[in-house]
């Protein structure tokens, strides 16, 4: 089944102890991003991926990293997380091959709480 | 960013009718996403417009006017399932042309 999956869906933390959010889809997709999602505020995005190895700034990228080493994979790394961090947030993934081209497909959200 | 603009809620009854609106700046503008989004879920691709006129697809119809930044989804015969928010995402032309840009949704609300 093409899709897009996302670990864990569910996090308690603490401020300032790293954790990583991986997220892989299985449908060969060259573009992937990650998004956040507060109430209000709608849908930001945080970092994307036109490529392995080649990512790059959304509108909200400050404490948080992202790497693509394989097409398969995006990662979403807080190094220091602080309560603002607290969000849903969404890996997603597109090509110019879907129809129509470059549909993003989401992952089911990660629910983030930084205490 | 650019600024998509939609209502932020909206109440219709079961079998109605309801027309959800999208403007959005027109400059560099590739094309035009609707997103149904339950609550807590992950959106969900609805329907694309790239040219002028209506994109009909069972309920869910959509329209597009490039000349002026509008957009309208419209869902007929509404049933309680309909109850979600509804994203306008606009796709623009620029450093990558996979960037979308979500407006800030608007929440429908299906009642008996």
């Amino acid at each position: 089944e093409a899709q897009v999956t996302q670990n864990p869906r569910y996090l308690i933390t603490v401020t300032g102890k790293k954790l990583t959010v991986t997220c892989s889809q299985n449908m060969n997709h060259e573009y992937m991003s990650w998004y956040r999602q507060d109430p209000g505020l709608g849908l930001r995005q945080i970092y994307y991926s036109m490529n392995v190895e080649v990512t790059d700034k959304g509108d909200v990228p400050e404490g948080y990293k992202v790497s693509r080493k394989e097409k398969r994979n995006f990662p979403l790394i807080l190094e220091s997380p602080s309560p603002n961090q607290t969000s849903l947030y969404f890996c997603a993934s597109s090509s110019r091959r879907t129809v129509p081209q470059e549909t993003q497909y989401f992952g089911p959200g990660t629910r983030l709480l930084v205490l | 960013g650019q600024n998509i603009d939609q209502p932020t809620e909206m109440t219709a009854t079961e079998g109605a009718i309801v027309q959800i609106n999208c403007t959005y700046q027109t400059s560099g503008f590739n094309g035009l996403f609707w997103y149904q989004q339950h609550a807590g879920e992950a959106p969900t691709f609805l329907s694309y417009n790239v040219l002028d006129g209506l994109e009909e697809k069972g309920r869910f119809s959509s329209f597009l006017s490039r000349s002026k930044g509008y957009s309208y989804l419209l869902l007929k015969e509404l049933q309680m399932k309909d109850s979600a928010s509804y994203l306008c995402a606009v796709q623009y032309s620029g450093a990558g042309s996979y960037q979308l840009t979500f407006g800030k949704g608007t929440k429908l609300s299906v009642i008996p």
